[in-house]
């Protein structure tokens, strides 16, 4: 258990809904991270909030929309996904800085299939 | 350029053998580096960061940096079945807030 907590685990969409994915945690952490790992390939940074604020918008399509109300909580909200949307998306949170001895902590992640 | 690079291998080693993974980065000014573990359908789990240049040691594991060279390693001493995985190499970029960059990770397989 690393502390970082995502609902849901498994998710299966049609490509008319909304819905969200739910991160949170309650390290003190206040950067929080969203990622995609699509099968064989790499993690794909997505956003990147510090202190709240969106510090980092990775081309991202608008069909995805991240939030952030607080230190602890970050969502991604989907619709109108595509197919080629089906991933693991994992959420991270690390201190603001990184130096010394810290570390960014990853959730268990949300299996998504976009059918 | 890739921000951060690993060869995607598999890298296959001995049961008990020395295994290296090797991670080269773009960005000079990047002071943190990290290991991840990702086993398959598993989330990545942090094995070590190293911060300064030189070798950082816990247990079977020992990070290697050199940031003259922008290259981070990863030795697996007395490698196990269990340590069959993929490796991420992990750097936080300089300059302003956090962002966290992976290289695409590099498979190792341990053979009895």
């Amino acid at each position: 258990e690393t502390g970082v907590t995502q609902t849901p685990r498994h998710l299966v969409m049609g490509m008319t809904n909304k819905k969200s994915l739910k991160c949170e945690q309650h390290l003190g952490h206040n950067a929080m991270y969203w990622y995609k790992q699509s099968a064989k390939k790499p993690l794909e940074l997505m956003f990147v909030y510090n202190f709240k604020e969106q510090t980092e918008n990775n081309s991202v399509p608008s069909r995805f929309s991240p939030e952030c109300p607080n230190s602890s909580h970050l969502f991604l909200h989907l619709h109108t996904l595509q197919p080629e949307d089906s991933a693991l998306y994992l959420c991270a949170s690390s201190p603001p800085r990184i130096g010394g001895d810290t570390e960014a902590f990853f959730g268990q992640g949300t299996r998504l299939t976009v059918v | 350029q890739k921000e951060v690079e690993q060869n995607s291998g598999p890298l296959s080693v001995p049961e008990g053998a020395i295994a290296s993974l090797n991670c080269t980065y773009s960005d000079r000014g990047s002071q943190s580096f990290f290991w991840y573990r990702q086993y398959s359908g598993k989330s990545p789990e942090l094995i070590m960061f190293i911060y300064s240049n030189g070798d950082k040691e816990d247990g079977r594991f020992t990070a290697q940096l050199n940031k003259a060279s922008q290259y981070v390693s990863l030795l697996i001493r007395d490698s196990q079945p269990s340590d069959s995985a993929t490796y991420l190499c992990a750097v936080i970029f300089s300059g302003g807030y956090n962002k966290l960059i992976f290289g695409a990770g590099t498979r190792l397989a341990v053979h009895p």
